[in-house]
């Protein structure tokens, strides 16, 4: 099945610069990798998605990248707030397994004000 | 977007009884809904998959017996509990895909916390 790994686990920036998470999945068939943020107690929020026919998508001050050949995919968001602190998930998943999500392990990320 | 309802939010219960958590698309159909586990600051871990009119389909290491799950209709899913012990204190989550053609964004219920005392 599919595996989806994601670094680092934890990530603290100053308010105003960047964060970069970076997921690696394990199936060449997964075609869609959406982005999770999750306050505490809280349900995932969507934040950004990408499927397989696009390179980079961007929103705002959030961009993702997709390398399908190396099989990773990253976010990155710009001038970071205090609110922007939360965890986030990515995940993959593949319409053949109907649309069955593997999500990495989390970042927790602090943006430090 | 898409709304999905989850009930109830936090539920406590004593080791032995059984808790039912409903999930529900409110303005869409789901053929298929997906069940998870969240232990503290951990990820989500899928445990079945709910498919409406027929069997669930369980990850390695559910015991199905365990977390029983009926999906009678498109918009309905639940999960019970069964004999719930202090282990089985956690966040449960549902998701809920579209029935669409293309791969579609599943959208979260809100969540039940689980505490078995």
């Amino acid at each position: 099945g599919e595996n989806v790994e994601q670094h680092p686990s934890t990530l603290s920036v100053q308010e105003g610069d960047s964060a970069v998470i970076k997921c690696t999945y394990s199936d060449s068939a997964s075609n869609y990798f959406p982005w999770y943020k999750q306050e505490l107690g809280k349900r995932p929020q969507l934040i950004i998605d990408i499927r397989s026919n696009v390179g980079e998508k961007k929103d705002q001050r959030i961009a993702v990248t997709l390398n399908k050949t190396a099989k990773h995919f990253s976010l990155h968001i710009t001038e970071t707030q205090p609110e922007d602190s939360a965890v986030y998930f990515c995940a993959a998943s593949k319409r053949a397994a109907g649309n069955k999500l593997t999500f990495g392990g989390g970042t927790r990320v602090l943006v430090k004000p | 977007g898409a709304v999905v309802s989850q009930h109830p939010s936090r539920v406590i219960c004593k080791s032995g009884t059984s808790v039912k958590i409903e999930c529900r698309s409110l303005d869409f159909q789901a053929t298929t809904m997906f069940w998870y586990r969240q232990f503290p600051k951990q990820s989500l871990m899928l445990m079945a998959t709910s498919n409406e009119g027929s069997k669930a389909t369980y990850e390695q290491g559910v015991e199905k017996d365990k977390f029983l799950i009926n999906h009678a209709s498109l918009t309905l899913s639940t999960l019970t509990v069964t004999s719930a012990h202090p282990e089985d204190s956690s966040f449960y989550i549902c998701s809920a895909s579209g029935t669409g053609g293309a791969t579609t964004e599943a959208f979260f219920g809100q969540g039940t916390r689980l505490t078995v005392v």
